[in-house]
């Protein structure tokens, strides 16, 4: 049991250049969720995903497009790199999304370091 | 709107007691987490709160007071191991989902 994986672990980007970072979890969960995290900031949500074949987006998409084909893959893909978008790029699942008094934790994959020149 | 409120730093000694705030302000919470952050690694699930009230596992307590949007972290016995970020992160409902809004976390170092 692998729990969340992804790939790959790092990346270096020119700007300008496109790349898709795959997530991949073996829990059989429902919600998948993708974070950028930064330093002196919290994780921030991409975007987010209720269920094969939905997305939605979280509070900073701006950027960033994803893909849901199966159950147990999340794809967050870069059309354009910015020097903004350096980051660690954190996946997440968890079995839904929360309901009062439901732990329903997030696990999270081991992340991507991203740099963008 | 949502917030999210913890120390950036705190320094302990191993062995001794450490508390770690967090003060929030969300709309339809659901429920508080503490992550730990390892340098380089992924953040894992330490405690959730969800009921006013001290919740215990092992060295790690966690604390909700959800009239006074306040959590705290407290970790005894501490070990150089407990180096690391501290997350608090908070369970609320906005555009029809549940979601977790981390705070920027805090990150404690232990001494001998």
């Amino acid at each position: 049991n692998a729990g969340v994986t992804q790939t790959p672990k790092f990346r270096v980007l020119k700007t300008g250049q496109s790349m898709t970072l795959l997530c991949a979890q073996d829990m059989n969960h429902e919600y998948m969720y993708w974070y950028r995290q930064d330093p002196g900031m919290g994780l921030r949500l991409i975007h987010y995903s209720v269920g094969e074949g939905t997305t939605a987006k979280g509070e900073v998409p701006d950027g960033y497009n994803v893909s849901r084909l199966k159950k147990q893959n999340f794809l967050l893909g870069l059309e354009s790199a910015a020097p903004s978008q350096t980051s660690v790029y954190f996946c997440a699942s968890s079995r839904s999304a929360g309901t009062s008094g439901i732990t329903d934790t997030q696990y999270f994959g081991p992340g991507t370091r991203l740099t963008v020149l | 709107g949502q917030n999210i409120d913890q120390p950036t730093e705190m320094t302990a000694t191993e062995g001794a007691i450490v508390q770690i705030n967090c003060t929030y302000q969300t709309s339809g919470f659901n429920g508080l987490f503490w992550y730990q952050q390892h340098a380089g690694e992924a953040p894992t699930f330490l405690s959730y709160n969800v009921l006013d009230g001290l919740e215990e596992k092992g060295r790690f307590s966690s604390f909700l007071s959800r009239s006074k949007g306040y959590s705290y972290l407290l970790l005894k016995e501490l070990q150089m191991k407990d180096s690391a970020s501290y997350l608090c992160a908070v369970r609320g409902r906005s555009g029809g989902y549940n979601k977790l809004i981390f705070g920027a976390g805090t990150r404690l170092a232990v001494h001998p």
